[in-house]
């Protein structure tokens, strides 16, 4: 079975702190991804990777950075937390890309709150 | 632009009653649709897409190209279904676009 973790359930942040969320898979998945999750607004697409050392920006990069060193792991920075950027964070993987979509598996996710 | 919209926020049913959330989408070209599903408590996960044509859960998704409309429908609701669903349209290999969810609650 499929595992994506996420290092923190809950953090508590202040603005302008620059904040690391870390996420890791155990299935040798190629395609990474950060959402962000807000009510009424479903998921919205920070950024995703297709490889290491590869990044590409989703619907809404802007405050965020992200970082791809080991297959497994994919890092979402927030380089100067702001208190807009209070919202859940989940992590997901998939297969490689091409042919069909395939599913994505996603962590618990990261309740962030900044003050 | 690719764009999933699922016009209910919450739905509201009681055991034994019919389901359909509603879902449609925006998509030049060939769509593939999904619906995931959050548990309270629980993480994200996928309830079905629609290349299956597969009922999971005793839900069934039809996709409408005529309407684009891939709504999901269950006729007697569960009170273990009430959980956040999303619809979401596959693109460009791998590339997934949700729409803003509906919590669905079924009441005993």
């Amino acid at each position: 079975d499929v595992k994506v973790t996420q290092s923190s359930r809950y953090l508590v942040k202040r603005t302008g702190e620059k904040v690391f969320l870390e996420c890791v898979q155990d299935m040798d998945h190629e395609n990474m991804f950060w959402y962000r999750q807000d009510p009424g607004l479903g998921l919205r697409l920070i950024y995703f990777s297709y490889d290491v050392k590869m990044k590409e920006k989703g619907d809404i990069p802007e405050g965020y950075s992200v970082s791809r060193e080991k297959k497994e792991r994919f890092s979402l920075i927030l380089e100067s937390a702001s208190t807009n950027q209070t919202s859940m964070y989940l992590c997901a993987s998939s297969y490689p890309r091409g042919g069909d979509n395939s599913p994505l598996h996603f962590g618990n996710g990261t309740r962030l709150t900044v003050t | 632009a690719q764009r999933v919209t699922q016009p209910e926020k919450l739905l509201s049913v009681f055991k034994g009653a019919p389901v359909e959330l509603k879902c449609n989408y925006s998509y030049s070209g060939s769509p593939e649709l999904f619906w995931y599903v959050q548990y309270s408590r629980q993480r994200l996960q996928l309830l079905l897409r629609h290349i299956s044509r597969e009922s999971i859960k005793g839900f069934t998704a039809d996709l409408n190209k005529g309407e684009t409309s891939f709504h999901l429908k269950k006729p007697f609701a569960q009170e273990e279904d009430s959980a956040m669903y999303y619809c979401a349209l596959g693109w460009a290999g791998n590339m997934l676009t949700f729409g803003g969810g509906t919590r669905l609650m079924v009441k005993p």
